[in-house]
Parts: structure tokens; sequence; C-alpha cells
């Protein structure tokens, strides 16, 4: 069975702080992993995503993950948040028949 | 490219009602999926269509949901009877194959308030 943990619920951070969202997922199979992000009144968008190759990744807005197979993780990072990062954070898992797991979200609220 | 529709985008009923909602996919989508999204909680795949066969349907509450892809395009989702549980909100997403190396695109969702 799929599963995915996001260790923080809630992230407060003042602008220029840098970043680290836990994830740690559980699947046996080969794995697909995804960042998604909910900026408040928006529908959910996808960040990021590892198939396979490089195990870090980088996605849009300066954001980037890295995939650590032997901790199961994939650790969203930014160097420095912006006022603009204000969002919910979502870590998905999914299987190769495209079934996705989403972890229960990270609350972001960076103060400018 | 215009991306997955939903509607409504909000509804309020009483329990024991029945509601619909309505999923558009990204034109050219075969893969169409239906989430719940309660408060605090991330998305739970309920059910997801191949064109307009059923795929992964082992976490829809079969007693009183309902889901159909008719012409593996459109496709609604059924609540009947709602009860208080079911307040979510309710995200369509659509990927061009169900391949996990294939994008999702959600939806704006609807927000489904059941007092």
């Amino acid at each position: 069975a799929q599963s995915v943990s996001q260790h923080n619920h809630h992230v407060i951070l003042s602008e220029a702080a840098s970043l680290e969202l836990g994830c740690n997922y559980s699947y046996g199979g080969t794995v697909n992993l995804f960042w998604y992000v909910q900026y408040p009144g928006q529908h959910l968008q996808l960040l990021l995503k590892y198939f396979s190759g490089d195990p870090l990744v980088k996605g849009i807005k300066g954001f980037e993950a890295e995939f650590i197979k032997s901790k199961f993780s994939f650790n969203l990072r930014k160097p420095s948040v912006q006022w603009s990062d204000t969002a919910e954070y979502f870590c998905a898992v999914r299987s190769n028949a495209g079934k996705s797991t989403f972890g229960d979200g990270t609350t972001l609220t960076v103060k400018p | 490219e215009a991306g997955v529709a939903q509607s409504p985008r909000y509804k309020i009923i009483e329990k024991r009602q029945s509601v619909a909602f309505w999923c558009n996919p990204i034109s050219g989508h075969a893969t169409l999926y239906w989430y719940q999204q309660i408060l605090g909680q991330g998305p739970k795949l309920l059910i997801q269509f191949q064109n307009n066969g059923v795929v992964d349907d082992s976490q829809l509450p079969k007693d009183r949901f309902s889901a159909e892809r008719l012409k593996g395009v459109d496709s609604t989702l059924k609540i009947q009877p709602a009860k208080l549980e079911d307040s979510a909100v309710y995200l369509c997403a659509s990927s061009l194959e169900p391949s996990g190396a294939y994008e999702q695109y959600f939806g704006p969702g609807t927000r489904l308030t059941v007092t």
C-alpha cells in the first residue's frame, strides 16, 4: 500500500529564510514522486516531479527536491522564500498505474 | 489550452439530500480522477477512469457515491444520500495517460457543505 507522511503541518518563516519541508513515503514499486502547491484561492499546481535519473530535481519558482531512496524521502527545499510562497504544499507518490496518494499537506506562511 | 473545468464551485445541501458534480477534463486526456479533500487533509482518490471504464474505485463509498464517464469525456460524481461527513472539496483531475509519468492537472474543485 502507498502512504505519504509530511512532518510539518504548519511552518512560519520570514522572507529570505531557507525552507525545507519533509516528506517520507512508503511504496513497494517503482516510485514517481511529486510536490504540488495550492496558493490561496487557487487550484493544485505541480511544483516538481521525480521519475528517475538525477535525484535532485528542480521545479518552478526556485524550488527543488531531493530523492533519497535509502531514507524513502523526497524533501522540498528553497534557499530563500518570498511572501508570495505562502501556500499549502502537498507531497504525493504515484504508482505506475496512475494511483496517487497525497500527504496531508504543510501550510507555509511567509511573513514580509 | 483550457484547464479542467468543474461545476458548481460551491454547494450547500442538507443531510440526506442528493448532489451531483460535473467535470470536463482537458481535451484528449484519457484518464480522469475524482478526489475528496477533507479540511486539513490531502486529496484522497475516490475513482479513476480510463476513457469510460473504471480503473480503480476501491475507495469509493459505493453505498452512497456513484460516478460515470459517458463517452469517455465528461464525468459526473453523485452523492445520494449525503451525510455530514461528506463535507469536503471534490477535485477532478485528468492526465493524458494513466501512467505515473504523466502529469495530473487539477480543476478548481467543488466545495460541498452538508448541514
